[in-house]
């Protein structure tokens, strides 16, 4: 089955230390990949997206991630977190049926402590 | 500014009333979508809906009905079906078949008591 799979439920990061949050997919063939942030109680926000291409990408506020075909993987990265940086992070993709809607993991919960 | 809006922000109903949930686009896109969002559960596809009169069920449409009678709305009605409707429900719209460009709205906590 078609999947977006994110392992770690929650993580906690010191302020200024380096993050990385996981994604593996299950598709039969590339899917076009994203991570979006939320805020408690707020809609979602696009930090970058893969289509194609350099298979690192850069993105807002810092972030960026590497596409890993190999490793069905899409791994989340910045070097230096900020507080501000605390809030759910989702990966999704676009398998290519169902609309083109957007298929999201379950989520990840960053926290950051001082 | 272009946007999605979802009204209201917070919703609530008593169990056994149907309830419709506002989402409105002034971007012109042609296909809009809801999600619901339950703790650890991510979002999940409720409904979708590519040209307006038209739209498909998502994975989880037991108990909602969706219409797109104008391109710029896209209403979702939680029925009494629904077994669990207390949730966030999100929307969102893209532009084209060919774009992956997404708007979300700012989402309506529904909550039924």
């Amino acid at each position: 089955a078609q999947s977006v799979t994110q392992p770690d439920i929650h993580i906690t990061v010191s302020e200024g230390a380096s993050l990385e949050l996981r994604c593996n997919y299950s598709y039969g063939a590339t899917p076009y990949l994203f991570w979006y942030v939320q805020s408690p109680g707020q809609g979602l926000q696009l930090l970058l997206k893969y289509f194609s291409g350099d298979t690192l990408v850069q993105g807002i506020k810092g972030f960026e991630a590497e596409f890993k075909r190999s490793q069905s993987s899409f791994n989340l990265r910045k070097p230096s977190v900020h507080w501000s940086d605390a809030a759910e992070y989702f990966c999704a993709v676009v398998p290519g049926d169902s609309g083109y809607a957007l298929n999201f993991g379950k989520g990840t919960s960053l926290l950051v402590t001082p | 500014d272009g946007g999605i809006t979802q009204s209201p922000k917070y919703l609530f109903r008593k169990e056994g009333q149907n309830v419709t949930l506002s989402c409105e686009q002034n971007l012109n896109h042609d296909a809009m979508y809801w999600y619901r969002q339950d703790p650890g559960q991510g979002l999940r596809l409720i409904y979708y809906s590519q040209i307006v009169n038209d739209f498909q069920k998502g994975d989880i449409a037991e108990g909602y009905s969706v219409s797109r009678e104008k391109k710029e709305s896209f209403p979702l009605t939680v029925t009494s079906a629904q077994k669990n409707p207390t949730a966030f429900y999100l929307c969102a719209a893209r532009s084209g078949q060919n774009s992956y460009g997404y708007t979300f709205g700012s989402g309506t906590r529904l909550t039924v008591v």
